[in-house]
């Protein structure tokens, strides 16, 4: 069981905004930072969301993030079909000397 | 353009060895930090190792500690990942990553290298 998690699937329609959350509780999802990784099928992960609501130049400002002192989310709003992929949220835990990933979530456009 | 190109997967039989490498171009290697991240068929990322820039940290996940030691030469650009006592649950993809220099934020990957561990 992964220290960050994630719900295992989302799913919204073209144009919508969808969120995917992912939540931390030992050690607390307040004391790190998160970055987000999206997957699109058969490719390698991209950097997405750094240091909890950073966007990578290049990442469309459709994608947006915020972390609470319990959960982190990410948000997609006007969605589009190319969105469809694996997202992973992920932080660098010191406590523990480890980089950990989130379950990932797929996230599907119907 | 940064480029980060693995190389070394095979099929292996259980308790043997193999060495991945990564060769990087397009940017200067030996500034940053740099990370081995698997993915085994089906299933989610699990960050493996880290070196630091200089190689002088070096972490790895309580997964692979004592089995695996990742390494860099920095002369020659490159990342490797040297893999003993392989066990059928280290069949994966293995990705090298460029660490961006803010924590645990990996901007650049490579295309993946597969390891098959299986009799």
């Amino acid at each position: 069981q992964s220290v960050l998690t994630q719900p295992p699937s989302a799913s919204g329609t073209p144009g919508q905004r969808v969120t995917i959350s992912c939540s931390g509780s030992s050690p607390k999802i307040g004391s790190y930072d998160v970055n987000w990784y999206q997957q699109l099928p058969g490719a390698a992960p991209k950097l997405l969301i750094y240091n909890n609501n950073q966007r990578p130049s290049g990442v469309p400002d459709r994608f947006s993030a915020s972390k609470s002192g319990t959960s982190a989310s990410l948000a997609i709003s006007g969605l589009q079909s190319e969105d469809e992929a694996d997202y992973y949220c992920a932080a660098w835990i010191a406590s523990l000397n480890s980089r950990v990933f989130g379950e990932g979530t797929k996230l599907t456009v119907l | 353009e940064v480029q980060l190109v693995e190389s070394g997967g095979a099929l292996v039989q259980p308790g043997g060895s193999l060495r991945l490498s990564c060769a990087a171009s397009g940017f200067t290697f030996s500034r940053f930090a740099m990370t081995w991240v698997r993915q085994a068929p089906g299933k989610g990322l699990e960050w493996v190792s880290y070196i630091s820039s200089s190689g002088d940290r070096i972490l790895h996940a309580d997964s692979v500690k004592g089995r695996f030691t990742v390494s860099r030469d920095n002369a020659k650009d490159s990342l490797y990942l040297q893999m003993n006592s392989l066990r059928d649950e280290d069949s994966a993809v293995y990705y090298c990553a460029r660490d961006s220099g803010v924590v645990g934020a990996d901007d650049s990957w490579g295309q993946g290298t597969l390891v098959t561990v299986s009799s």
